[in-house]
């Protein structure tokens, strides 16, 4: 089955750490998208790529990098300068133009 | 990038009743698109509406749309305690510079209760 995986499903780290989240799709998308989601809230745009080796900032890229090396695979980092990581992060992709959004299950990231 | 709006935050029924929640944004769109979040789980999209399309049905799910005051409103009829999750409304813009990007609003959390 076609899908997007996102590993691991719970991560805890220390403050000070940097912390990669991984993102695989299967489903031939150019375009995939970070999310962060905080309790209770809507999603907020992190990065997005449309193709491979090229991406762009979301509206919350501060304190977080990320790599497309490949076009399934869109992993992103959370680096010790993001000042309050704690908070589930969703990936996402799409095909070309305006169709719907697939998601991961998410990760559940916790610093302590 | 601009959120939509969703109202109410928060919504109780009874199973069997009807849920109708509402999606305000403020751009002009190419769609929009309703998506269901499961606790703790990723967002699955239930249904897309066109800017030219003002209604549109899926199973017990019914979605209008109303360009002219840039709303959405999507309807679950006879509501079972399988539909309580967040509900989100999200917007693809008419004038996609911004990289082919849907905009979320802060959703709706229902709760059906048995």
């Amino acid at each position: 089955d076609g899908g997007i995986t996102q590993s691991p499903k719970y991560l805890f780290r220390k403050e000070g750490q940097n912390v990669t989240l991984s993102c695989e799709q299967n489903l031939n998308h150019d375009a995939m998208y970070w999310y962060r989601q905080d309790p209770g809230q809507g999603l907020r745009l992190i990065y997005y790529s449309q193709i491979v080796n090229d991406f762009q900032k979301g509206d919350i890229a501060e304190g977080y990098s990320v790599s497309r090396e490949k076009k399934e695979s869109f992993p992103l980092t959370v680096t010790s300068a993001q000042k309050n990581p704690t908070a589930f992060y969703l990936c996402a992709s799409r095909d070309r133009g305006f169709s719907p959004l697939h998601f991961g299950n998410g990760t559940r990231l916790t610093v302590t | 990038s601009q959120q939509g709006e969703e109202d109410p935050q928060a919504l109780s029924i009874q199973e069997g009743e009807n849920a109708t929640m509402n999606c305000s944004y403020k751009t002009s769109i190419n769609n929009l698109q309703w998506y269901r979040q499961n606790s703790g789980r990723g967002l699955v999209h239930l249904i897309l509406i066109r800017s030219n399309e003002r209604e549109k049905h899926s199973g017990r799910l019914r979605v209008t749309l109303d360009t002219s005051k840039k709303s959405s409103s999507l309807l679950i009829t006879a509501s079972r305690a399988a539909d309580t999750a967040s509900y989100f409304c999200a917007t693809d813009a008419m004038n996609n510079n911004a990289g082919n990007m849907l905009t979320f609003g802060g959703g709706t959390r229902l709760m059906v209760k048995p």
